[in-house]
């Protein structure tokens, strides 16, 4: 089966745009979840889709959202982009919501902010 | 709040050597835990995973960790490392419950003929 595939896989935008990063899961898994990554706080939980429905929510501020569609890709969209949301954005599927799935991750969008 | 602890930030050792990394987790009910490594320019990939059972757990190229449930910790250990092992490794932590995984900061690993 085809892995976790992400695009773009490279961003480069000014403050103030927004942006959309996408994410293809394994064919199969309906569960899909993303991470923000920076050297200073690591890995951080942004939010979980499964079936077109939000499970979870970490503590970012509003201007990250999500969603899924009908096919269990899922995008991500970030507005009034600040200097700090410059990040690797990665995603993860799994079949269902058990929290003894492996997670399987995609190679990541990286966000440069300017 | 929930938070997994990996105490060393980067580790250096020579081929051959022996290595263990530590990871400690708060406590939160029935834990499972992971330990993913991101090899240079790779995707996050699973090296190991405990749910029950048996504490000492198997992964693949050779690491193994070891699920103290009295010192919430879980940490990784293998017995001799490869310049290949050179990487970062991160613990992650679920509870029951469907909570979302729960990442350390991560140890960089590098392996020095």
């Amino acid at each position: 089966k085809a892995g976790v595939t992400q695009t773009p896989r490279y961003l480069i935008k000014t403050r103030g745009q927004q942006v959309t990063l996408s994410c293809s899961p394994i064919s199969g898994h309906r569960s899909v979840s993303w991470y923000q990554q920076t050297p200073g706080q690591g890995l951080q939980f942004l939010f979980e889709y499964f079936s077109e429905t939000q499970r979870n929510k970490g503590n970012f501020p509003g201007r990250f959202s999500g969603r899924q569609f009908s096919n269990s890709r899922s995008e991500m969209n970030v507005s009034t982009l600040e200097l700090g949301d410059s990040a690797l954005y990665l995603c993860a599927s799994r079949e269902g919501t058990s929290a003894q799935e492996t997670q399987y991750f995609g190679p990541g969008t990286r966000l440069l902010v300017l | 709040a929930q938070s997994v602890s990996q105490h060393n930030h980067h580790v250096i050792l020579s081929e051959a050597a022996s290595l263990e990394l530590g990871c400690n987790y708060s406590y939160g009910g029935t834990v499972n835990l992971f330990w993913y490594v991101q090899y240079p320019g790779q995707h996050l990939q699973l090296l190991l995973k405990y749910f029950s059972g048996d504490p000492l757990v198997k992964g693949i190229k050779g690491f193994e960790a070891e699920f103290i449930k009295s010192k919430f910790s879980f940490n990784l250990r293998k017995p001799s490392v490869q310049w290949s092992d050179t990487a970062e490794y991160f613990c992650a932590v679920t509870y029951s419950g469907n909570t979302p995984l729960v990442f350390g900061k991560g140890t960089r690993l590098s392996v020095i003929a």
